[in-house]
């Protein structure tokens, strides 16, 4: 079945970019919708947006000034950038596929803490 | 902007029917998306479509929708049903998702 795995750096400074990586693995990644989702220590979660496989964009409107995704087909591989971040972006982060709008293959999430 | 609205908690014994309900302006015409998490683990979706069951749900799980309210029933909860629950859905758009704030289910 479908596999994804977040990478990234477990550690970014205030105001500095954000930038993680989902790899997509036993599965195509035409044909549908890749979603990124984040969740506090303790709180909620927070959609942030998802791209197409052939690179139409949603961004969470609170989020859209410093958000940006980007897809490589060729590699089977789905990126989030997240600019001027703030302690209070501390998350862990979540890549999803989007199956007819349903999010039915998550990664394990990757936690990404903002400090100096 | 677009809010689900859950209740924070619901708590029932072991064999009774827990009933989590999400509320939305777009959800009559708008499907909910239910998602279970349990603690340091990514979420699961036990309810797509309002009301279909992925494959590997248990049978006790059911979505429904009326109006403004999405409701989660698991009928017959289990201990192993304590868990964070969040509903899922789009605005009248359809270009902006959000989760609800999750209800936190205790079966004891």
């Amino acid at each position: 079945q479908v596999q994804l795995q977040e990478s990234g750096p477990g550690l970014v400074k205030p105001s500095e970019t954000l930038s993680l990586t989902c790899i997509v693995s036993d599965g195509s990644i035409n044909g549908f919708y890749w979603s990124w989702i984040r969740q506090p220590a303790g709180k909620g979660l927070q959609w942030i947006g998802h791209i197409s496989a052939s690179g139409t964009t949603n961004y969470n409107p609170s989020l859209s000034s410093r958000v940006t995704m980007s897809i490589d087909t060729t590699k089977n591989q789905f990126a989030l950038n997240v600019t001027s971040v703030t302690a209070a972006e501390t998350a862990v982060y979540f890549c999803a596929r989007e199956n007819n709008w349903a999010l039915d293959y998550w990664g394990q999430g990757t936690l990404v803490t903002v400090s100096s | 902007s677009y809010e689900l609205t859950q209740p924070p908690s619901v708590s029932v014994s072991p064999g009774q029917t827990a009933r989590i309900t999400c509320s939305g302006d777009a959800l009559p015409k708008k499907y909910v998306y239910w998602y279970q998490q349990k603690s340091g683990q990514a979420p699961v979706m036990v309810i797509f479509d309002d009301r279909k069951r992925p494959s590997g749900i248990p049978e006790r799980f059911s979505g429904s929708s009326l109006g403004r309210t999405a409701t989660l029933t698991i009928s017959g909860a289990q201990v192993e049903d304590e868990a964070d629950y969040y509903c899922y859905s789009t605005d009248s758009s359809g270009n902006q998702w959000v989760f609800g704030g999750g209800t936190k289910l205790t079966v004891l």
